[in-house]
C-alpha cells in the first residue's frame, strides 16, 4: 500500500485553466504539506496542515487554494494557471505536532506542465 | 535559507562506504540533524535524524560531532541504487509550524560500479 499518494502523476494543461491535486495519506499522521519544486530543482514548502487546520502559508500566490476535509486529505487547486507554476508538486506528511513528528513521508509528485 | 552546507556532489565506488559531510555551525541546541535524499524523479525520502548521539538504522549511521557543528552520513555498503541527492537538514523537532524542513541544495552522490 502507498503511504502517500497524489493524482494525477502528470497533468499538462493550458494557461488561464484552473486545475487540482489530491493528496492522500494512510499513515494516520495529522500533518500534510505541499511543496514545490522548480526547474532548478529547489524544493520549498508551500502549506501545511494540522488537523485539517493551516499552520503554514509561505509566500504563495493566492491563486494556490489547500483544501483538507479531513486529516488524511490534502489537496491543492490552482486558479487561472501561469507559465511559472510549472514544477513538480510534492505532498507530504508527518506525525503532527509532538516529539518526532518531523519525519516526513512524501509522495511521488505531481508534473505539472503550463503551456 | 538553508542553515547547512553541503559539497555539491561527490562520488563512490559501489561496495564502499560513501561519507557525506554537512556543515551546520549555527544549529542552536533544540534543532535536529535530519537527512533525506532524493533519488531522480522521485519524492524525498527520509533516511535518520540525531540530535546529539551518533544514530544507526537500517539505511545508515549518522555521525554528530560533540559541538554539533557538522555531522556526516554514512551509508556503508553503497550501491548503486544509493544514487541520490542528499539533503542535511536542521530543524526543530515539533512538526507542524515549528518544524518545516528548509531544503537546500543537496549534495549529488554518484555511485559507480
Amino acid at each position: 500500500d502507498t503511504a502517500v499518494s497524489q493524482t494525477p502523476k502528470y497533468l499538462v494543461t493550458q494557461m488561464g485553466n484552473d486545475k487540482s491535486i489530491k493528496c492522500e495519506q494512510n499513515l494516520g499522521h495529522d500533518t500534510m504539506y505541499w511543496y514545490k519544486q522548480d526547474s532548478k530543482k529547489f524544493l520549498k514548502i508551500m502549506f501545511s496542515y494540522n488537523n485539517k487546520e493551516l499552520i503554514i502559508n509561505e509566500t504563495v500566490p493566492n491563486r494556490f487554494s489547500p483544501k483538507s476535509p479531513d486529516k488524511a486529505h490534502l489537496n491543492l487547486h490552482i486558479n487561472s494557471l501561469e507559465l511559472g507554476d510549472s514544477a513538480v508538486y510534492f505532498c507530504a506528511s508527518s506525525p503532527g505536532l509532538k516529539a518526532g513528528g518531523e519525519t516526513q513521508y512524501f509522495g511521488p509528485g505531481t508534473r505539472l506542465l503550463v503551456l | 535559507d538553508a542553515k547547512t552546507t553541503q559539497p555539491p556532489s561527490m562520488d563512490c565506488a559501489e561496495g564502499r562506504a560513501a561519507n557525506l559531510p554537512c556543515n551546520h555551525s549555527t544549529i542552536s541546541g533544540n534543532e535536529y540533524v535530519y537527512w533525506y535524499r532524493q533519488i531522480h524523479s522521485q519524492g524525498p525520502q527520509y533516511i535518520i535524524h540525531g540530535l546529539k548521539n551518533n544514530e544507526t538504522n537500517e539505511m545508515a549511521s549518522l555521525i554528530i560531532t560533540e559541538d554539533r557543528k557538522s555531522s556526516t552520513l554514512i551509508l556503508p555498503h553503497a550501491t548503486l541504487r544509493d544514487t541520490a541527492v542528499y539533503y542535511c537538514i536542521v530543524v526543530l523537532n515539533y512538526g507542524g509550524s515549528q518544524g518545516n524542513l528548509i531544503f537546500g541544495k543537496g549534495t549529488k552522490l554518484s555511485v559507480k560500479p
